[in-house]
């Protein structure tokens, strides 16, 4: 089954630039979606089709997806952005998630 | 406004079966693909199952066979009927709707929490 990877845990300083990688084969042949879910909360989508941000979604948060890497990147990082994030593509009429990367703003 | 409500969630003894329920409001179901998503106690997303805007239903392998997804038009509720269930099957289970381009998901419901224990 496709599977996607995530670093774990990622720190970062506030007003600095986050780069939340995940990594799958061919993903870039696929769309990359990108979710941020805060403890207690519902997943929120930041991210559809690579690079393309909802209505609401600030303009720090931004994506890009290329070769079999897809990455989520957060510059000006706020402490509010401390979060989980979980990256998402379909393979094969299947939705998949990989594994979450804890952000943490300290 | 445009959202989904999830309902059904519970404590049932392994090998038992539930059925939890998804009410949609601003939107039909059948025009949007529909998925349900776990998440265990600590643990990140998982992918449970989905139901194409024709009908075609998918699911996980860990669920293929004992959970099965519908909705009902009329109602404007989507569905999951677990049966056999599993003390893995311990989880938050969220009920989201696609963005219409059948890629993201964007709208979730709040969840609602399935407890399979003895």
């Amino acid at each position: 089954s496709y599977e996607l990877t995530q670093p774990p845990s990622l720190s970062v300083s506030p007003g600095q630039t986050a780069t939340i990688t995940c990594s799958g084969d061919k993903l870039g042949h696929k769309y990359a979606s990108w979710y941020q879910q805060k403890p207690g909360q519902s997943p929120v989508l930041v991210i559809y089709q690579d690079s393309k941000r909802p209505s609401g979604i600030p303009e720090r948060f931004s994506g890009s997806n290329s070769g079999n890497t897809a990455t989520l990147t957060i510059s000006g990082t706020q402490a509010l952005d401390e979060a989980d994030y979980y990256c998402q593509a379909w393979d094969s009429s299947h939705v998949v998630f990989g594994g979450g990367t804890k952000l943490t703003v300290l | 406004e445009v959202q989904v409500v999830e309902t059904g969630g519970g404590l049932i003894q392994p090998g038992g079966f539930l059925r939890l329920s998804c009410a949609a409001s601003g939107f039909n179901v059948n025009n949007n693909y529909m998925t349900w998503v776990r998440q265990a106690p600590g643990k990140g997303l998982e992918w449970v199952s989905v139901i194409y805007t024709d009908g075609r239903t998918y699911y996980a392998g860990s669920v293929m066979g004992r959970f099965t997804i519908s909705r009902d038009n009329s109602k404007n509720i989507l569905y999951l009927q677990m049966n056999s269930l599993r003390a893995e099957d311990t989880a938050v289970y969220y009920c989201a709707r696609d963005r219409g381009s059948s890629d993201a998901f964007g709208i979730w419901g709040q969840g609602t929490m399935v407890t399979v224990s003895s």
